[in-house]
């Protein structure tokens, strides 16, 4: 079936360091993956998306790269600030047009001043 | 994008009572979706719902437990009836965007606790 499995968190990082939070799927076909982010008390937020494979994401000094060869979509931000502060979802949508998402389990994400 | 509302943004209702969620888009849209969140855990897909049809729903989501109403192209209603403490969740209703087919945007949620 299809699944995505994403980082453990809760993940806390100082103001200014390098992320990374691994995201890997399993998928019949060529879904295509998605970042979404939770703030704290709103709702979900497309952060970025990639549709085929090796295609890049990127959204707000955040990438992810669609590596198919290793069934990945790694989220990463080179400078992270404290308004990052938020829980991140990796997702999949199983066939192209199918609309339903998948999402991986969430990543809460802290940054420290 | 769309900007979607949902109502109430939160309740505490007491064990087999029911509550309706109200989803109110600011754009016609085609398909909806409803998604529960329990505490801490991720995003599972309840139903999706057409204008016009039945509401379709996922794997352990049956109608008696969650009907869903579509009257028009901006509007969806999420009953969670005879509640327990396990109902205890976020629910999210989101759309999919116009202009990308498999895209959605969600709405802020509705935090719901069972007593």
């Amino acid at each position: 079936g299809n699944s995505v499995t994403q980082m453990e968190g809760p993940v806390t990082l100082s103001e200014e360091a390098f992320l990374t939070i691994n995201c890997t799927y399993t998928a019949t076909g060529y879904p295509s993956l998605f970042w979404y982010v939770q703030y704290p008390g709103e709702g979900l937020q497309l952060l970025l998306k990639a549709t085929k494979a090796d295609d890049k994401g990127s959204n707000k000094g955040f990438e992810a790269t669609y590596r198919k060869e290793t069934t990945s979509f790694h989220l990463e931000k080179g400078s992270v600030q404290v308004s990052d502060s938020a829980v991140y979802f990796c997702a999949l949508s199983p066939i192209q047009g199918a609309q339903k998402l998948v999402f991986g389990q969430g990543t809460r994400l802290t940054i420290n001043p | 994008s769309a900007v979607i509302s949902q109502k109430p943004s939160r309740d505490i209702c007491q064990r087999g009572t029911s509550l309706t969620i109200q989803c109110q888009v600011d754009s016609q849209v085609t398909m909806m979706f409803w998604y529960r969140q329990q505490p801490g855990q991720s995003l599972t897909l309840i139903a999706t719902a057409n204008q016009g049809s039945e509401a379709t729903y996922e794997s352990g989501f049956v109608i008696d437990k969650f009907p869903i109403s579509r009257p028009n192209l901006t509007f969806s209603t999420l009953t969670v009836s005879n509640m327990s403490p396990e109902d205890s969740s976020i629910y999210l209703c989101s759309v999919a965007a116009w202009d990308s087919y498999n895209e959605q945007f969600f709405g802020p949620g509705t935090r719901l606790t069972v007593l």
